[in-house]
């Protein structure tokens, strides 16, 4: 099975600044890697994703992320934060088992708190 | 126009009772899931359905029981509640069962057991 590890439960960043949350997975295969947006009281918002078509993928809302095999990441970064940014970040790797069943991992999730 | 809804979105109930979450998306996929949020913002898959069968079923107490009518529909019905099942419980859905298909989320149920 794959699985997802989101570094630093929570990032506080000042208006303006970069913003940078971690991911690193690990798998055997070449795997599918998503994030996702999480608002207060709100489900999960698909930020972006990576299927292998190139390794810098560009997302809603300005976020972009890369994905490096020879690191297994897939940081996720925006080069200005904005007080709409604040929310729970997911990342996510897909898990295609044995059995021909697909099912989402996903990680414990990053606080980002923008300060004005 | 909402995408994928379920109700009731707030739900609280005392411990041995039964209670339903009804979930219904209107994207036309086909393939649709139940995820569990704890506390700490975990989520945890706890079934899918592709075209109404059950894909997977991950280890979910069997007090748990899903139900898809049709393909556009999944409802999650709990028998004797725990405390522990408190929990705020998502729908999604994705077009197709692949890997690389994207989930859509509903709002969410925020499950109160007391």
């Amino acid at each position: 099975a794959q699985s997802v590890t989101q570094l630093g439960s929570h990032v506080s960043v000042s208006e303006g600044a970069l913003v940078l949350l971690r991911c690193n997975y690990s798998s055997s295969v070449p795997p599918y890697l998503f994030w996702y947006v999480q608002y207060p009281n709100q489900g999960l918002q698909l930020l972006l994703k990576y299927t292998s078509a190139a390794t810098l993928v560009k997302g809603i809302n300005g976020f972009e992320a890369e994905f490096k095999k020879s690191e297994t990441s897939f940081h996720l970064t925006k080069p200005s934060a904005h007080m709409s940014d604040a929310a729970e970040y997911f990342c996510a790797v897909s898990d295609f088992g044995d059995t021909g069943r697909r099912a989402l991992t996903f990680g414990s999730g990053t606080r980002l708190q923008v300060q004005p | 126009d909402t995408a994928v809804s379920q109700t009731p979105k707030y739900l609280v109930t005392q411990m041995g009772n039964d209670k339903s979450i009804k979930c219904e998306q209107n994207l036309g996929h086909d393939t649709m899931y139940w995820y569990k949020q704890d506390s700490k913002k975990f989520l945890k898959i706890m079934f899918s359905y592709n075209n109404k069968e059950l894909i997977i079923n991950e280890t979910v107490p069997n007090r748990f029981s899903p139900k898809s009518p049709d393909k556009a529909h999944l409802n999650l019905h709990i028998n004797s509640l725990e405390l522990g099942d408190s929990a705020v419980y998502f729908c999604a859905s994705s077009r197709t069962r692949d890997s690389n298909s994207p989930l859509h989320f509903g709002n969410g149920t925020r499950l109160t057991v007391t």
